[in-house]
C-alpha cells in the first residue's frame, strides 16, 4: 500500500513564478492537510482539505496561496508569483476519516516537497 | 492546544532505552498527547498517542503522568534508524492542525 506521494520532491523556481505542489493521498484516504516548514522551524498548518472542499484554511496566508483537491486528481498546493519567504519544505498528510473523528487515525505525512525559490 | 516544552537535544547509546520526556502542565482534560518524529529529509511520522492511561506499541511506549502535566516516550531498544527529531503535540482527538513545536533532536550513538 503506496503511502503519501508528493511530487516534485524539489522544485526550483524564480522570484513571481508559480509553483505547484502536488499530493496523492493514502489510497482510501479522503481527508488531506498541507504543513510547510521553514528552514530550523517546526511544521505549521495550512489546510485541511476533503474531496471538492476546503475545510480549514486558517493557516494559509491570505494572498498568492490557494489548494485545492478535486474529485479525481491529486491535491494541489498552488502558490502565485513566489517571494524568497515562500523557501520552505511543503508537506501533505492524509487520513481516512474526519480528523476530528477518529482516534486511531493518524495523519500519514508524505516526504515532502522542497521548493527553492532564487 | 496545549504548549509542550521538551529538551532541544538528547543522547543515547544504541541499544539502551531513549527516554524523552515532554512537559504540557496546561493541557486541557481532552487533549491528547501525541508523538511524531523526523528523520532528515522526511517526513513527520507518527508514533503513539494517548489520553490518560500509559500506551505501548510496536514502536514504543508512552508514560502520562497522573496529573496529565508530562510525558515520556520509551525507545526501548534504540537503534541508529531511530535519531531523528521528536515532536510532543498535546491536541484534541484526531486533531488535525497538530502544533509542532521545535522538538527534541536525538541523536543514537553507536
Amino acid at each position: 500500500n503506496a503511502g503519501v506521494m508528493q511530487n516534485p520532491r524539489h522544485l526550483v523556481r524564480r522570484r513571481g513564478q508559480e509553483a505547484r505542489l502536488r499530493c496523492s493521498p493514502m489510497k482510501g484516504h479522503s481527508h488531506v492537510y498541507w504543513y510547510r516548514q521553514l528552514p530550523e522551524e517546526g511544521l505549521k498548518f495550512m489546510v485541511y482539505l476533503q474531496k471538492e472542499n476546503i475545510i480549514d484554511e486558517s493557516g494559509m496566508p491570505k494572498e498568492r496561496f490557494s489548494a485545492e483537491f478535486p474529485k479525481e486528481g491529486p491535491s494541489i498546493l498552488r502558490i502565485q508569483q513566489v517571494v524568497r519567504g515562500d523557501s520552505a519544505a511543503y508537506f501533505c498528510a492524509s487520513s481516512p476519516l474526519p480528523a476530528a473523528s477518529s482516534y486511531n487515525s493518524p495523519l500519514h505525512f508524505g516526504n515532502g516537497t522542497r521548493l527553492t525559490v532564487t | 492546544d496545549a504548549k509542550t516544552t521538551q529538551p532541544p537535544s538528547m543522547d543515547c547509546a544504541e541499544g539502551r532505552a531513549a527516554n524523552l520526556p515532554c512537559n504540557h502542565s496546561t493541557i486541557s482534560g481532552n487533549e491528547y498527547v501525541y508523538w511524531y518524529r523526523q528523520i532528515h529529509s522526511q517526513g513527520p511520522q507518527y508514533i503513539i498517542h494517548g489520553l490518560k492511561n500509559n500506551e505501548t506499541n510496536e514502536m514504543a511506549s508512552l508514560i502520562i503522568t497522573e496529573d496529565r502535566k508530562s510525558s515520556t516516550l520509551i525507545l526501548p531498544h534504540a537503534t541508529l534508524r531511530d535519531t531523528a527529531v521528536y515532536y510532543c503535540i498535546a491536541g484534541f482527538q484526531g486533531a488535525q492542525k497538530l502544533v509542532f513545536g521545535q522538538g527534541t533532536r536525538l541523536t543514537i550513538n553507536p
